[in-house]
């Protein structure tokens, strides 16, 4: 069971609009920075967001995150069929001493 | 900048195992490297870090004592080895770069909180199996 909760799946029709939580408490999300990971279908995870709502180059707009108290959000926007792929939030727990991951949400593409 | 693994790997329970994860492009010993183990079928974890300019190992309390991490900066590698694999030990193994930038990461402060996972290598196998 992991520190940090994400839904474990989403299901999005194209061009449409999902968001993802992320939900921790105050020694994770709530003093830390969050970043997101993308993990295509038979790949390995690739940077997807990182510092909470800033984008890697190469990556595009319609992705984007944020970040509220204890919680945050990967938000994609226009979905398309390439967008199909497993999403992780991560985070610094202090009490842990190390990253901690949430459990990972399979976004579908419908 | 990106990280090579080395290939898959069969095992049979008992047996060591030692899997490797080349840096390029990048002054290997001068970043953090980590190991993320992802079990069949399931998420992502930390398994913990190693600094390769001096070999400084951080492991997080569900892998210390059942993995070693080692680094050799003189070919920009890293290792994650067991001495003894058990069929739990089945899973994908990634390596990943440790990477900031500014404001989060400064010449005064650079906490390894203010870090995320960039590049990741490909992946290594294993499966664990009489």
């Amino acid at each position: 069971q992991s520190v940090v909760t994400q839904p474990p799946s989403a299901s999005v029709t194209p061009g449409q609009r999902v968001a993802i939580s992320c939900s921790g408490s105050s020694s994770n999300i709530g003093s830390n920075i969050v970043n997101w990971y993308q993990q295509l279908p038979g790949t390995a995870p690739k940077l997807l967001i990182y510092a909470n709502n800033q984008r890697p180059s190469g990556v595009p707009d319609r992705f984007s995150g944020s970040k509220s108290g204890t919680s945050a959000s990967l938000a994609i926007s226009g979905l398309q069929s390439e967008d199909e792929a497993d999403y992780y939030c991560a985070t610094w727990d202090d009490g842990l001493h190390g990253w901690v991951f949430g459990g990972g949400t399979k976004v579908t593409v419908l | 900048v990106q990280l090579v693994q080395s290939g898959a790997e069969v095992k049979k329970p008992g047996e060591s195992l030692k899997i490797s994860c080349k840096g390029s492009g990048y002054s290997f010993s001068g970043y953090w490297t980590v190991w993320v183990r992802q079990m069949p079928g399931k998420g992502l974890e930390w398994m913990g870090s190693i600094y390769p300019d001096n070999s400084e190992t951080r492991y997080s309390p569900s892998f210390q004592g059942q993995v070693t991490f080692s680094a050799d900066k003189s070919i920009s590698t890293a290792y994650l080895q067991w001495s003894s694999l058990k069929a739990s030990d089945t899973a994908m193994y990634y390596c990943a770069r440790l990477s900031s930038s500014p404001p989060y990461c400064t010449t005064t402060s650079c906490p390894m909180k203010n870090h995320w996972f960039d590049p990741w290598g490909q992946g290594t196998v294993v499966t664990v199996s009489s």
